[in-house]
């Protein structure tokens, strides 16, 4: 089944407690992105991927890194979380290669619940 | 820059109904459309989505929308509802770089409930 799964799907932890969120996707997807959704806000996007070893920030960047190694993987870093990162977060993947059906068409995660205390 | 503006955060239509919920949108570029539904504790799939062939486009559950360029709109609709629409959706905008990528902009979102 071609999916997008992210772990952990629920955590709690503390203030300035360094955490990592993955994200794996089994379709050869190029475009790899981390949304975080709030209340009233939509998604706003974290950082994006365009393939291995590209990645760049998006709208809502700051206390976040990310790398991509791997075209599967695309993993979510919290070097030192704050409360203000609350929020339940989504990877998504798309291809990219224009004409083919599907490009643009992000498949999502079922979602990272985050709380930091 | 690409913007979505979501009309409402929350709609209530009694099961069997219209459903419509309203998008417009802001690009400086011919975009490509999106409806997503996020149904509780998972992520969004695709509803429907405009890629500048037929502006009437049907999705899946008996959805549909209609792009109007110059309305900027893209309103999502549904005949008669059911009570397994009860959902989030999200209207978003999405366009292209030369260098194949893009970036997909998303509205706030818009809750519908369903009632019996």
């Amino acid at each position: 089944e071609a999916q997008v799964t992210q772990n952990p799907r629920y955590l709690i932890t503390v203030t300035g407690k360094k955490l990592t969120v993955t994200c794996s996707q089994n379709m050869n997807h190029e475009y790899m992105s981390w949304y975080r959704q709030d209340p009233g806000l939509g998604l706003r996007q974290i950082y994006y991927s365009m393939n291995v070893e590209v990645t760049d920030k998006g709208d809502v960047p700051e206390g976040y890194k990310v790398s991509r190694k791997e075209k599967r993987n695309f993993p979510l870093i919290l070097e030192s979380p704050s409360p203000n990162q609350t929020s339940l977060y989504f990877c998504a993947s798309s291809q990219t290669r224009q004409g083919v059906t599907g490009a643009n068409v992000l498949t999502f995660g079922a979602g990272s619940r985050l709380t930091v205390l | 820059a690409q913007s979505v503006t979501q009309l409402g955060s929350h709609v209530s239509v009694s099961e069997g109904a219209l459903v419509l919920l309203r998008c417009n949108y802001s690009s400086s570029v011919p975009p490509y459309l999106f409806w997503y539904v996020q149904y509780p504790n998972q992520g969004l799939q695709l509803l429907l989505k405009y890629t500048s062939a037929a502006t009437l486009v049907k999705g899946i559950n008996g959805f549909e929308a209609e792009f109007k360029k110059s309305e900027t709109s893209f309103h999502l609709t549904k005949p008669s509802a059911h009570m397994s629409d009860a959902a989030e959706y999200f209207c978003a905008v999405s366009d292209r770089w030369w260098t194949g990528g893009f970036k997909t902009i998303f509205g706030a979102g818009t809750r519908l409930f369903v009632k019996a």
